[in-house]
C-alpha cells in the first residue's frame, strides 16, 4: 500500500518550459489536492478535486492547471514556468472533501525554475 | 482574514526535556484542527484531529489538545527521532477552508 505517490521527485526547468506533476493514491479515496510550500508560508491550496469529474481552484491557482484523469489520479501542468512558481509542491487525498476528512500527503515534487 | 500562528518558529530541547508547542487561531469558528508532522524532504505525516474544546488525544509521546482559541502539542520525554517540523491545519466553520500554520521546526538534542 504506497499510499499518495508522485513523479518526478526533482525538477529543474527554464522560464517558459512547461511541465506536468503526477500523482496518483491506492487508497480509494474520492478527493485529491495540489499544494505548493515556500520558506515562511503555509501550505497552500492550489487546485482540488472533490470527486472524479470535477475540478476547483484553490487559493492560488493562477499558472496551474489541473486534470483528474481517474479516481487515482490527478496532475499538475505548468504551461509556462516561471521563477515564482520555484516551489515544494506537494499532492494530498482524502476520502471524502468534507470539513472533517483527513488528508494524506505525498512525498512531494521540488521544482527550480532558472 | 482568518489565519493560523505556530509558536515558537523553532524548538531546540535536550533528550528527555519536557515541552509544548502552540497553534493559535483567529476565533471566527472552527470546524476541525489538524497536527501533522513533517520531516526533512518528506511530505507531512497525519498526527491528529481535534473537533472541539477539551478533547485530547495521544500518541506515544505527543499529547495534543485544543482549547476554543488555541491547541497545544505536549511532548513527553522527547527522542532525537522526534525532531521534526509539526504543523497544524485549520478548518474553518464558515467556508470549510483548511489553512496551515508555518510550522515549528523541533530539534532534540542527544
Amino acid at each position: 500500500n504506497a499510499g499518495v505517490t508522485q513523479t518526478p521527485k526533482f525538477q529543474v526547468l527554464k522560464t517558459g518550459q512547461s511541465m506536468t506533476l503526477q500523482c496518483a493514491q491506492d487508497m480509494n479515496h474520492n478527493s485529491m489536492y495540489w499544494y505548493r510550500q515556500d520558506p515562511g508560508m503555509g501550505l497552500r491550496l492550489i487546485y482540488y478535486s472533490a470527486s472524479e469529474g470535477t475540478t476547483d481552484k484553490g487559493e492560488v491557482p493562477n499558472g496551474y492547471n489541473v486534470s483528474r484523469l481517474n479516481k487515482r489520479e490527478f496532475s499538475l501542468r505548468l504551461e509556462s514556468a516561471a521563477p515564482s512558481q520555484t516551489s515544494v509542491y506537494f499532492c494530498a487525498s482524502s476520502e471524502g472533501a468534507g470539513a472533517l476528512d483527513t488528508q494524506y500527503f505525498g512525498p512531494g515534487t521540488r521544482l527550480t525554475v532558472l | 482574514e482568518d489565519q493560523v500562528t505556530q509558536s515558537p518558529e523553532a524548538l531546540r530541547l535536550q533528550e528527555g526535556e519536557s515541552s509544548s508547542l502552540n497553534c493559535s487561531y483567529t476565533v471566527s469558528g472552527l470546524r476541525g484542527l489538524f497536527w501533522y508532522r513533517q520531516d526533512p524532504g518528506k511530505g507531512p505525516e497525519f498526527l491528529f484531529t481535534l473537533y472541539s474544546a477539551g478533547e485530547e488525544k495521544e500518541k506515544e509521546r505527543l499529547k495534543a489538545t485544543l482549547t476554543k482559541k488555541e491547541s497545544f502539542l505536549h511532548i513527553t520525554a522527547p527522542k532525537p527521532e522526534d525532531s521534526a517540523t509539526y504543523l497544524c491545519a485549520v478548518r474553518w466553520i464558515v467556508n470549510e477552508k483548511l489553512t496551515f500554520g508555518t510550522g515549528t521546526r523541533l530539534t532534540i538534542i542527544p
